[in-house]
């Protein structure tokens, strides 16, 4: 079974930090893209960043987050990782890790079941 | 504002069918594959449609979707209570570089 468990979410004041961790069972980690979507209080999804799989894989961000943010993935410990810096208040949503290749086969296969990023003074 | 438009609800009666609409751009929709998703309250999403008309393992046939050009529809028949959700339409956009979602439609079944 296919378990994706995302970490790292809490209160953080405006101008802080975070990182999100989500850890990855039950299929071969190394294989594939993974991402991150956030979801506002009351709002809709949004597409943060992705990353590829292999040696030398890809990074995208969504114009809302990008310079501000890091994805990266640690393959021999099965985990997928989103550095937040600089953070806003219109940064606080839940988190999702979603499992799939967003950029060449357009879906996201897998989700966890989110971490709550709260940016507030 | 999103990127991908969808109507915000749709309501109809047990048993019947409804059609939810996911508008986008040839940077979007007109170039690459659509998918869809379902939320329940609290829940987190779940795929529902990939590669335009597909249905992962699981997913009932009374779900299917097609898409034209730039635009996308996904139908549900046979509306049950349990298909109350919020639906996103979803897909990579070229010029942005990125993923994108439809603002999402919450379905009311009366």
């Amino acid at each position: 079974e296919i378990q994706l468990v995302e970490s790292g979410g809490g209160l953080v004041k405006p101008g802080g930090s975070l990182r999100l961790s989500c850890a990855a069972s039950g299929f071969t980690f190394s294989y594939y893209a993974m991402n991150w979507v956030r979801q506002a209080p009351g709002k809709g999804l949004e597409w943060v960043s992705s990353i590829g799989s292999g040696s030398s894989p890809y990074r995208y961000y969504a114009d809302s987050v990008r310079g501000r943010i890091a994805i990266s993935r640690d393959n021999g410990q099965n985990s997928l990782y989103l550095q937040l810096d600089s953070l806003r208040a219109e940064d606080t949503a839940i988190y999702y890790c979603s499992k799939g290749d967003f950029l060449l086969a357009n879906s996201l296969d897998d989700w966890g079941r989110g971490t709550l990023v709260t940016v507030s003074s | 504002q999103s990127v991908l438009t969808q109507p915000p609800s749709v309501s109809a009666a047990p048993g019947q069918r409804v059609t939810i609409s996911c508008s986008g751009t040839f940077s979007n929709i007109g170039n690459n594959y659509v998918s869809w998703y379902r939320q329940f309250p609290g829940a987190s999403p779940n795929l529902l449609i990939y590669d335009n008309d597909k249905r992962p393992s699981g997913i009932p046939d009374r779900f299917s979707a097609s898409k034209s050009g730039t635009s996308a529809t996904l139908d549900i028949t046979g509306l049950q209570t349990g298909d109350e959700a919020d639906y996103y339409c979803a897909t990579w956009d070229t010029s942005l570089r990125g993923g994108v979602f439809g603002g999402g439609t919450k379905l009311t079944v009366l």
